[in-house]
């Protein structure tokens, strides 16, 4: 069965700072993976995926994830964090024996702090 | 605002009573799900529609569940004979079709629900 794990329920970074959100994955087969942002009181907002290609995926607000194929791990970056990144995070994979379903990770919460 | 909406925004009901929250997806997505969220856990898929056919349930989706999607553009999730294990989040997303599930998910701000 397909699978991601979180291992840190909590990610705290000062401002300006380079972040990492780790995320590991269990597939068979060849994995779509993504990553998703909530913040409080709302739902969740898409920042990026892997389908195929260039390991380094770019996505929105600055962050990037790493797709490490040998490691089975799908790590989320940005260079410089903002207080403003303050958030759950959320690392998916699609259940490939689904029409469409997406397999969420159990969320970590980044803090910044000033 | 054109993205996913849903409404209530939030619900607090009495044990045993019927709720019915409604979805409206991004304009043009045929594609239509809802996940649940409890606290502390990432979303847990239940139930996906292609325009009004149901295509796919989920176990957690018990008898007391049901959804629809009749005209392929809104949707409703009705919990009958509520029960406190019901208090969650729920999150409505869309999308558009894509090959072999390469699609992206969009998310609304979901329906908090209290059962009391």
């Amino acid at each position: 069965a397909q699978s991601v794990a979180q291992p840190e329920d909590q990610v705290n970074v000062a401002e300006g700072n380079p972040l990492t959100v780790k995320c590991t994955y269990s597939v068979s087969g060849n994995p779509y993976l993504f990553w998703y942002v909530q913040y409080p009181n709302r739902g969740l907002q898409f920042l990026l995926k892997y389908i195929t290609g260039d390991n380094l995926v770019k996505g929105s607000y600055g962050f990037e994830a790493e797709f490490n194929k040998s490691q089975t791990s799908f790590h989320l970056k940005k260079p410089s964090a903002l207080v403003s990144d303050s958030a759950l995070y959320f690392c998916a994979v699609r259940d490939i024996g689904s029409a469409s379903k997406i397999i969420f990770g159990s969320g970590t919460r980044l803090s910044i702090r000033p | 605002d054109t993205g996913v909406s849903q409404d209530p925004r939030h619900k607090i009901t009495k044990r045993g009573q019927n709720v019915t929250f409604r979805c409206d997806p991004i304009s043009e997505h045929n594609r239509l799900y809802w996940y649940r969220q409890t606290l502390g856990q990432g979303p847990e898929f239940l139930t996906y529609f292609q325009n009004e056919a149901q295509l796919e349930k989920s176990r957690l989706l018990s008898d007391r569940f049901s959804a629809e999607r009749p005209k392929g553009s809104f949707s409703t999730l009705e919990i009958q004979r509520t029960e406190q294990g019901d208090s969650a989040m729920y999150l409505c997303a869309s999308s558009l079709p894509s090959t072999r599930g390469r699609e992206t998910q969009y998310f609304g701000p979901g329906t908090r629900l209290l059962v009391l």
